[in-house]
């Protein structure tokens, strides 16, 4: 059972650059989540999506955007990548259904560095 | 605001047993989480504490007091692998988690 899928692993980005990291999930999870988490921060939730074809905007969206065409993928796309985009950023997911978060499970993250 | 405060770093001996606090002020409340994360990993799920009071599981345990905003992660018989960041977060609610910053626990033998 691989669980969360992310790619690529770490890239390396010229600025103004569009990127899309990929996430997909095996568990049949109907939340998903995008997190960065940098030096000194707690994780910060970019957007989410309670459900396929749902979406919604997290603590720090500008910048970036998300889609939920179907239950397994939630990719993320920054449109023209700036410096203080480069973070780790992790996707996430949980089998939630009573509107609280609930456990989250974690793909192994994604390292990119804008330049 | 939301807040959730954690102490940035604390150090342990091999064996001991450490206690990791944990403050929250969150616009509602439906269940604080504890996660552990080794260095260049991602995070994994320990506990949840919705209910006042004490969660055993293993060597880990989690203390919640809603009235006063405050739950503690308690590591027993440390061992060198336990050495990483725990996190705590809060659920207001809504489909999201407010994460602190976490705690960076280092045992040293």
């Amino acid at each position: 059972i691989a669980g969360i899928t992310q790619a690529p692993t770490s890239q390396i980005l010229a600025a103004g650059r569009r990127m899309t990291l990929r996430c997909t999930q095996d568990m049949r999870h109907n939340a998903m989540y995008w997190y960065r988490q940098d030096l000194g921060l707690g994780l910060r939730l970019i957007h989410y999506s309670n459900t396929a074809g749902t979406t919604g905007k997290g603590e720090v969206p500008d910048g970036y955007s998300v889609s939920r065409a179907n239950t397994d993928d939630f990719p993320l796309t920054l449109a023209s990548a700036v410096p203080s985009q480069t973070s780790v950023y992790f996707c996430a997911s949980s089998d939630s259904n009573s509107g609280d978060a609930g456990e989250l499970f974690f793909g192994e993250g994604s390292r990119l560095t804008v330049l | 605001g939301q807040n959730i405060d954690q102490p940035t770093e604390m150090t342990a001996t091999e064996g001991a047993i450490v206690q990791i606090n944990c403050t929250y002020q969150t616009s509602g409340f439906n269940g604080l989480f504890w996660y552990q994360q080794h260095a260049g990993e991602a995070p994994t799920f320990l506990s949840y504490n919705v209910l006042d009071g004490l969660e055993e599981k293993g060597r880990f345990s989690s203390f919640l007091s809603r009235s006063k905003g405050y739950s503690y992660l308690l590591l027993k018989e440390l061992q060198m692998k336990d050495s990483a960041s725990y996190l705590c977060a809060v659920s207001p609610g809504d489909y999201q988690l407010i994460w602190g910053a976490g705690t960076k626990l280092i045992i040293k033998p």
